[in-house]
Protein backbone atom coordinates (compact mmCIF):
# COMPACT_ATOMS: atom_id res chain seq x y z
CA UNK A 1 0.00 0.00 0.00
CA UNK A 2 1.08 3.38 -1.05
CA UNK A 3 1.85 5.95 1.93
CA UNK A 4 2.66 9.58 2.45
CA UNK A 5 3.89 10.96 5.64
CA UNK A 6 4.31 14.92 5.93
CA UNK A 7 6.29 16.76 9.02
CA UNK A 8 5.54 18.79 10.62
CA UNK A 9 2.16 18.65 11.11
CA UNK A 10 2.64 22.74 11.91
CA UNK A 11 4.92 25.36 11.57
CA UNK A 12 5.14 28.67 12.79
CA UNK A 13 7.98 30.95 11.01
CA UNK A 14 9.65 34.35 11.69
CA UNK A 15 9.24 36.40 7.75
CA UNK A 16 12.88 35.58 6.51
CA UNK A 17 13.36 32.59 8.82
CA UNK A 18 14.50 29.73 6.34
CA UNK A 19 12.95 26.02 6.89
CA UNK A 20 11.92 22.90 5.51
CA UNK A 21 8.81 20.43 4.68
CA UNK A 22 9.05 17.10 4.32
CA UNK A 23 7.56 14.70 2.85
CA UNK A 24 8.77 10.82 3.39
CA UNK A 25 6.78 8.10 0.52
CA UNK A 26 6.64 4.49 0.66
CA UNK A 27 5.82 2.95 -2.67
CA UNK A 28 6.78 0.07 -4.97
CA UNK A 29 7.79 2.39 -7.35
CA UNK A 30 7.89 6.16 -7.68
CA UNK A 31 5.98 7.36 -11.24
CA UNK A 32 5.80 10.88 -9.98
CA UNK A 33 5.68 13.07 -6.58
CA UNK A 34 3.73 16.49 -6.53
CA UNK A 35 3.48 19.50 -4.09
CA UNK A 36 0.28 21.14 -3.86
CA UNK A 37 -0.72 24.39 -2.42
CA UNK A 38 -3.87 25.00 -0.39
CA UNK A 39 -5.19 28.25 0.67
CA UNK A 40 -8.27 28.44 3.24
CA UNK A 41 -11.34 27.44 1.80
CA UNK A 42 -9.55 26.86 -2.02
CA UNK A 43 -8.46 23.90 -3.49
CA UNK A 44 -5.32 22.73 -3.64
CA UNK A 45 -2.93 24.61 -5.91
CA UNK A 46 -0.36 22.79 -8.25
CA UNK A 47 3.69 23.90 -7.95
CA UNK A 48 5.89 21.14 -8.66
CA UNK A 49 6.09 17.78 -10.17
CA UNK A 50 9.37 15.69 -9.68
CA UNK A 51 10.10 12.07 -11.46
CA UNK A 52 13.67 11.02 -9.95
CA UNK A 53 16.17 10.98 -7.52
CA UNK A 54 18.55 14.19 -7.12
CA UNK A 55 15.76 16.22 -9.22
CA UNK A 56 14.88 19.93 -8.10
CA UNK A 57 12.46 22.69 -9.59
CA UNK A 58 12.33 26.15 -8.08
CA UNK A 59 9.71 28.61 -7.70
CA UNK A 60 10.27 32.09 -6.29
CA UNK A 61 11.02 31.33 -2.71
CA UNK A 62 10.38 27.48 -3.10
CA UNK A 63 12.44 24.45 -4.15
CA UNK A 64 11.68 21.03 -4.35
CA UNK A 65 14.18 18.29 -4.18
CA UNK A 66 13.34 14.46 -4.64
CA UNK A 67 15.26 11.49 -3.11
CA UNK A 68 14.58 7.89 -3.22
CA UNK A 69 12.67 7.62 0.31
CA UNK A 70 11.74 11.51 0.66
CA UNK A 71 11.31 14.73 -0.68
CA UNK A 72 12.08 18.47 1.28
CA UNK A 73 9.96 21.64 0.01
CA UNK A 74 12.83 24.12 1.33
CA UNK A 75 11.23 27.81 1.63
CA UNK A 76 13.68 29.92 1.80
CA UNK A 77 13.21 34.23 3.39
CA UNK A 78 9.40 33.39 3.58
CA UNK A 79 7.03 36.16 3.46
CA UNK A 80 3.55 36.13 4.82
CA UNK A 81 1.74 35.37 1.65
CA UNK A 82 3.58 32.02 1.86
CA UNK A 83 1.00 30.96 4.86
CA UNK A 84 -0.63 27.80 3.81
CA UNK A 85 -1.29 24.55 3.71
CA UNK A 86 1.35 22.41 1.70
CA UNK A 87 0.36 19.11 0.56
CA UNK A 88 2.84 16.07 -1.10
CA UNK A 89 1.30 13.24 -3.29
CA UNK A 90 3.03 10.25 -4.81
CA UNK A 91 1.48 8.53 -7.98
CA UNK A 92 2.87 4.94 -8.49
CA UNK A 93 3.77 2.42 -10.72
CA UNK A 94 2.67 -0.99 -10.98
CA UNK A 95 -1.01 -0.42 -11.55
CA UNK A 96 -2.70 -0.96 -14.70
CA UNK A 97 -4.91 1.20 -16.58
CA UNK A 98 -7.03 4.53 -15.23
CA UNK A 99 -5.36 3.27 -11.53
CA UNK A 100 -1.84 4.41 -12.75
CA UNK A 101 -3.16 7.60 -12.50
CA UNK A 102 -3.90 7.68 -8.91
CA UNK A 103 -2.25 10.03 -6.70
CA UNK A 104 -2.08 9.38 -2.76
CA UNK A 105 -1.94 12.22 -0.90
CA UNK A 106 0.23 13.40 2.41
CA UNK A 107 -2.40 14.96 5.56
CA UNK A 108 -0.01 18.08 4.74
CA UNK A 109 2.15 20.87 6.54
CA UNK A 110 0.49 24.14 8.01
CA UNK A 111 2.86 26.79 7.22
CA UNK A 112 2.24 30.06 9.28
CA UNK A 113 4.55 33.31 8.39
CA UNK A 114 4.61 35.95 10.91
CA UNK A 115 5.44 39.60 10.06
CA UNK B 1 -9.41 30.52 -17.92
CA UNK B 2 -11.82 28.86 -15.66
CA UNK B 3 -10.23 25.55 -15.24
CA UNK B 4 -12.30 23.67 -12.73
CA UNK B 5 -15.61 24.65 -11.84
CA UNK B 6 -17.74 23.27 -8.91
CA UNK B 7 -21.14 24.12 -8.05
CA UNK B 8 -22.84 24.56 -5.64
CA UNK B 9 -19.81 25.64 -3.31
CA UNK B 10 -21.91 24.82 -0.23
CA UNK B 11 -24.91 22.83 0.54
CA UNK B 12 -26.90 21.64 3.58
CA UNK B 13 -29.06 18.23 3.20
CA UNK B 14 -30.61 16.37 5.63
CA UNK B 15 -30.49 12.55 6.47
CA UNK B 16 -31.69 10.44 3.64
CA UNK B 17 -31.99 13.03 0.71
CA UNK B 18 -30.42 12.72 -2.32
CA UNK B 19 -28.00 15.37 -4.06
CA UNK B 20 -25.95 15.72 -7.12
CA UNK B 21 -22.50 17.61 -6.99
CA UNK B 22 -21.88 19.00 -10.55
CA UNK B 23 -18.32 19.45 -12.06
CA UNK B 24 -16.86 20.68 -15.72
CA UNK B 25 -13.16 21.39 -16.70
CA UNK B 26 -12.07 23.15 -19.58
CA UNK B 27 -8.92 22.35 -20.23
CA UNK B 28 -9.60 19.12 -22.71
CA UNK B 29 -8.59 17.10 -20.18
CA UNK B 30 -9.30 13.29 -20.57
CA UNK B 31 -9.09 12.28 -16.64
CA UNK B 32 -11.33 13.51 -13.88
CA UNK B 33 -11.45 13.02 -10.15
CA UNK B 34 -13.37 13.39 -7.05
CA UNK B 35 -12.09 13.39 -3.85
CA UNK B 36 -13.21 14.42 -0.43
CA UNK B 37 -10.85 16.55 2.26
CA UNK B 38 -11.65 15.25 5.97
CA UNK B 39 -10.10 17.05 8.99
CA UNK B 40 -6.60 14.67 9.62
CA UNK B 41 -8.16 12.77 7.03
CA UNK B 42 -5.82 14.57 4.26
CA UNK B 43 -7.37 14.16 0.33
CA UNK B 44 -9.38 10.73 -0.39
CA UNK B 45 -10.08 9.73 -3.81
CA UNK B 46 -13.78 8.86 -4.21
CA UNK B 47 -13.72 7.93 -7.77
CA UNK B 48 -12.11 8.73 -11.23
CA UNK B 49 -12.95 8.69 -14.55
CA UNK B 50 -9.94 8.09 -16.97
CA UNK B 51 -11.88 9.25 -19.97
CA UNK B 52 -15.53 9.57 -21.41
CA UNK B 53 -17.58 6.90 -21.00
CA UNK B 54 -15.28 4.82 -18.12
CA UNK B 55 -15.72 4.98 -14.30
CA UNK B 56 -13.44 3.51 -11.62
CA UNK B 57 -13.92 2.96 -7.91
CA UNK B 58 -11.25 4.93 -5.39
CA UNK B 59 -9.95 4.52 -1.73
CA UNK B 60 -13.53 5.44 -0.65
CA UNK B 61 -16.62 4.62 -2.68
CA UNK B 62 -19.22 3.51 -0.64
CA UNK B 63 -22.32 6.01 -0.34
CA UNK B 64 -21.33 7.70 -4.08
CA UNK B 65 -22.24 7.36 -7.74
CA UNK B 66 -20.80 9.29 -10.38
CA UNK B 67 -21.41 9.99 -14.05
CA UNK B 68 -18.91 11.09 -16.85
CA UNK B 69 -21.14 13.33 -18.84
CA UNK B 70 -18.89 14.21 -21.31
CA UNK B 71 -15.29 15.08 -21.57
CA UNK B 72 -15.91 17.97 -19.50
CA UNK B 73 -18.65 17.03 -17.25
CA UNK B 74 -18.54 14.64 -14.02
CA UNK B 75 -21.23 14.39 -11.66
CA UNK B 76 -20.99 12.88 -8.14
CA UNK B 77 -24.42 11.65 -6.49
CA UNK B 78 -25.11 10.97 -2.98
CA UNK B 79 -28.39 8.70 -3.44
CA UNK B 80 -29.52 8.91 0.09
CA UNK B 81 -26.90 11.37 2.27
CA UNK B 82 -25.84 9.99 5.87
CA UNK B 83 -24.13 12.42 8.60
CA UNK B 84 -20.44 10.53 7.90
CA UNK B 85 -20.59 12.40 4.52
CA UNK B 86 -20.11 15.49 5.77
CA UNK B 87 -17.31 16.85 4.30
CA UNK B 88 -15.51 19.44 1.40
CA UNK B 89 -15.79 17.95 -1.94
CA UNK B 90 -13.32 18.31 -4.55
CA UNK B 91 -13.07 17.73 -8.18
CA UNK B 92 -9.90 16.95 -10.37
CA UNK B 93 -8.53 16.73 -13.83
CA UNK B 94 -5.36 15.83 -15.31
CA UNK B 95 -3.86 14.77 -18.35
CA UNK B 96 -3.01 11.23 -18.15
CA UNK B 97 -0.23 11.17 -15.42
CA UNK B 98 0.64 14.46 -15.12
CA UNK B 99 -0.61 17.13 -12.65
CA UNK B 100 -4.22 16.86 -11.56
CA UNK B 101 -5.64 19.99 -10.93
CA UNK B 102 -8.67 20.67 -8.63
CA UNK B 103 -11.49 23.31 -7.90
CA UNK B 104 -12.78 25.01 -5.07
CA UNK B 105 -14.83 22.72 -3.57
CA UNK B 106 -18.52 22.10 -2.40
CA UNK B 107 -18.98 22.34 1.28
CA UNK B 108 -21.42 19.42 2.18
CA UNK B 109 -23.04 19.06 5.84
CA UNK B 110 -25.77 17.21 6.26
CA UNK B 111 -28.15 17.09 9.59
Amino acid sequence: EDQVTQSPEALRLQEGESSSLNCSYTVSGLRGLFWYRQDPGKGPEFLFTLYSAGEEKEKERLKATLTKKESFLHITAPKPEDSATYLCAVQAVGYSGAGSYQLTFGKGTKLSVIP
Amino acid sequence: NAGVTQTPKFQVLKTGQSMTLQCAQDMNHNSMYWYRQDPGMGLRLIYYSASEGTTDKGEVPNGYNVSRLNKREFSLRLESAAPSQTSVYFCASSARWEAQHFGDGTRLSIL
